[in-house]
């Protein structure tokens, strides 16, 4: 059966990075994408960007265009979302999803990242 | 950018009634690329119809989706214990992906 499990939670300082892992299971990797969506407390759901799990090609939204990057390693089948140069509006629970079309069939169980001085 | 207006933003039914969800885009949504999902609290967002009206796999029947070009449906036939939850919509175009902000349908 398909499974994405994602990394634990982290707490991070203002200003630096972050690095999530997404890593798949039960699918050929290479033939799907990977995207990457966010949820501030209370809030609905925000889209980062894609990569996609054949070429490593990219996608970003506008919002964190600078700010984020994704990669993947596809001798493991994982996935990575880092954002940098974090900000408090930045906690979030950060998810990834698999991509078999345009829509997001397979869900992650979500990464909780926590942005404090 | 195409944005994705819901409404309402609260429904508040009873277990049996019949909810329906709408979600309107600013442009037309091209080849029906809309999708509906279900989240419960503490929970990933669940798949259930994309295409505008296909059920993913394992979703009830009592969930239907309609509608084409900017206007779109999600109709619960008879609300379930389980179906009080939030649902977004979501649209893609030219490799870009937004989210509608979302319906809550609660316990009346």
């Amino acid at each position: 059966q398909v499974q994405l499990v994602q990394s634990g939670a982290e707490v991070k300082k203002p200003g630096a990075s972050v690095k999530v892992s997404c890593k798949a299971s039960g699918y050929t990797f290479t033939s799907h994408a990977i995207t990457w969506v966010r949820q501030a407390p209370g809030q609905g759901l925000e889209w980062m960007g894609l990569i996609s799990g054949y070429n490593g090609n990219t996608n970003y939204a506008q919002n964190f265009q600078g700010r984020v990057t994704m990669t993947t390693d596809t001798s493991t089948n994982t996935a990575y979302l880092e954002l940098k140069n974090l900000r408090s509006d930045d906690t979030a629970v950060y998810y990834c999803a698999r991509v078999p079309n345009w829509y997001l069939d397979y869900w992650g169980q979500g990464t909780l990242v926590t942005v404090s001085s | 950018e195409i944005v994705l207006t819901q409404s309402p933003g609260t429904l508040s039914l009873s277990p049996g009634e019949r909810a329906t969800l709408s979600c309107r885009a600013s442009q037309s949504v091209r080849a029906n690329y809309l999708a509906w999902y279900q989240q419960k609290p503490g929970q990933a967002p669940r798949l259930l119809v994309y295409g505008a009206s296909t059920r993913a796999t394992g979703i009830p029947d009592r969930f239907s989706g309609s509608g084409s070009g900017t206007d779109f449906t999600l109709t619960i036939s008879r609300l379930e214990p389980e179906d009080f939850a939030v649902y977004y919509c979501q649209q893609y175009v030219s490799s870009l992906v937004t989210f509608g902000s979302g319906t809550k349908v609660d316990i009346k």
